[in-house]
């Protein structure tokens, strides 16, 4: 079965670091690139950016770009999402997504997300 | 940046029938995509490249393009339909993925 893992909810403070985690199973991890995806408390979804596991290519919405890191490690067929300061307005629900085999560019396999907490 | 504008809200009977729309300037040359969302849940997709149903979803769910515009029909709305939907497409250079604002449709 065709999976996208990903790590547990988290609770941090202003100001700490932090990674997230998704892991892929089921399928080739290099074939298809891993989508982040944002959605804050009671509002929409928001894409991050991405990252193509077979060289780490990324590229990033311009509303995330220089505030979070994606990187994946292939050989443990896993994409992070990473914060070096977090700020109380990261807090949210994180997805990670990819591609299906025969829809096109749609996001059709989904992890089942992971709540960030950011409070003092 | 670029920007898909769905309706807040739709409401519909049971039995008749929804349509959400969304709007966006690169529309007549990316596909669009739509998903639903219902609490506490990951999103689905229910319609890819404008028109195309995945396996699994009901053939009540249909989608259209138009321009720079495209839109989900949901007839015969159902209970079980009562959820958040989201349009997704790319900017006109396919560099960057977009959602809609979310819809909020109500069975009532």
């Amino acid at each position: 079965e065709v999976q996208l893992v990903q790590s547990g909810a988290e609770v941090k403070k202003p100001g700490e670091s932090l990674r997230i985690s998704c892991k892929g199973s089921g399928y080739s991890f290099t074939s298809y690139w891993i989508n982040w995806v944002r959605q804050m408390p009671g509002k929409g979804l928001e894409w991050m950016g991405r990252i193509d596991p077979s060289d780490s290519y990324t590229n990033y919405s311009p509303s995330f770009q220089g505030h979070v890191t994606i990187s994946a490690d292939k050989s443990i067929t896993t994409a992070y999402l990473r914060w070096s300061s977090l700020k109380a307005s990261d807090t949210a629900m994180y997805y990670c997504a990819r591609r299906g085999p025969d829809t096109g560019d749609a996001f059709h396999i989904w992890g089942q997300g992971t709540m960030v907490t950011v409070s003092s | 940046s670029y920007e898909l504008t769905q309706p807040p809200s739709v409401s519909v009977s049971p039995g008749q029938t929804a349509r959400i729309t969304c709007s966006g300037d690169a529309l007549p040359k990316q596909y669009a995509y739509w998903y639903h969302q219902k609490p506490g849940q990951a999103p689905v997709l229910v319609i890819y490249k404008d028109t195309e149903r995945p396996s699994g979803i009901p053939e009540r769910f249909s989608g259209s393009s138009s321009g720079t515009t495209v839109t989900l029909t949901i007839s015969g709305v159902q209970a079980e339909d009562e959820a958040d939907y989201y349009c997704q497409s790319a900017d006109s250079s396919g560099t960057y993925w977009v959602f809609g604002g979310g819809t909020k449709l109500t069975v009532l």
